[in-house]
């Protein structure tokens, strides 16, 4: 099983649409959990972390749920904008911290 | 200049060369990775510095050998690389090893021919 899966998509969603990324992990004791956005031919920028009890930003929700290791990722009202590629990133701890990237989600938003 | 810069943006080399790849950040964090991105697969992360020592290798080949002088700057130096090396290489720094958020540049897109 691999440490971090993502549905690579591509999601096709029209503008205004609610679309759901979910991303599993393997390790159990994995410690912090990150959804980052890059654009094409860019970057990747920390979109939000994930905490245990849910948490929103705007029009995102990020949901963890540690009994069935996953994370979520909502996004309501898409906008033409939110067309990227989606990263699931998760500490998996250990003495040194232990980074680890999802391949990653395409969402294209069109009009 | 803010944030973390790359240079060179490009690099083509043959597998015989020796070059080096720069990474300068601006944000006064301690802590610096180096990570590859090639199509397809996750992002990989190969070596994390912290103050100028590193913490970690993910056994990473030894054809890529990373210094870095000042909790500043960042260098990955390259030598008889392979064509399965040819991906995009993205530094990054944070404030502590591992702590988010973790600024990327824009990367160098590296061809092994």
């Amino acid at each position: 099983r691999k440490e971090v899966e993502q549905d690579p998509g591509p999601f096709n969603v029209p503008e205004g649409a609610t679309v759901a990324f979910n991303c599993t992990y393997s390790n159990s004791a994995s410690q912090s959990f990150f959804w980052y956005r890059q654009d094409c031919r860019k970057e990747p920028k920390l979109l939000m972390s994930v905490y245990s009890s849910g948490n929103e930003d705007g029009r995102f929700t990020a949901q963890l749920n540690r009994a069935s290791q996953y994370i979520s990722l909502l996004i309501r009202d898409s906008k033409l904008s939110d067309s990227a590629t989606y990263l699931c990133v998760v500490n998996m701890g250990g003495s040194q911290g232990n980074l680890i990237f999802g391949k990653g989600t395409k969402l294209s938003v069109k009009p | 200049e803010t944030g973390v810069t790359q240079t060179p943006r490009h690099l083509v080399m043959g597998m015989t060369n020796k070059k080096s790849l720069k990474c300068e950040q601006h944000l006064g964090h301690n802590a610096m990775y180096w990570y590859k991105q090639s199509a397809k697969k996750p992002l990989e992360l190969m070596f994390v510095y912290s103050l100028e020592e590193r913490v970690e290798n993910n056994s990473v080949p030894s054809r890529f050998s990373p210094e870095c002088p000042n909790s500043s700057h960042l260098f990955l130096h390259l030598h008889t690389l392979q064509p399965e090396d040819s991906a995009l290489y993205l530094c990054a720094s944070s404030q502590e090893p591992y702590s988010q958020p973790q600024h990327f540049g824009d990367g160098t897109r590296l061809s092994i021919l």
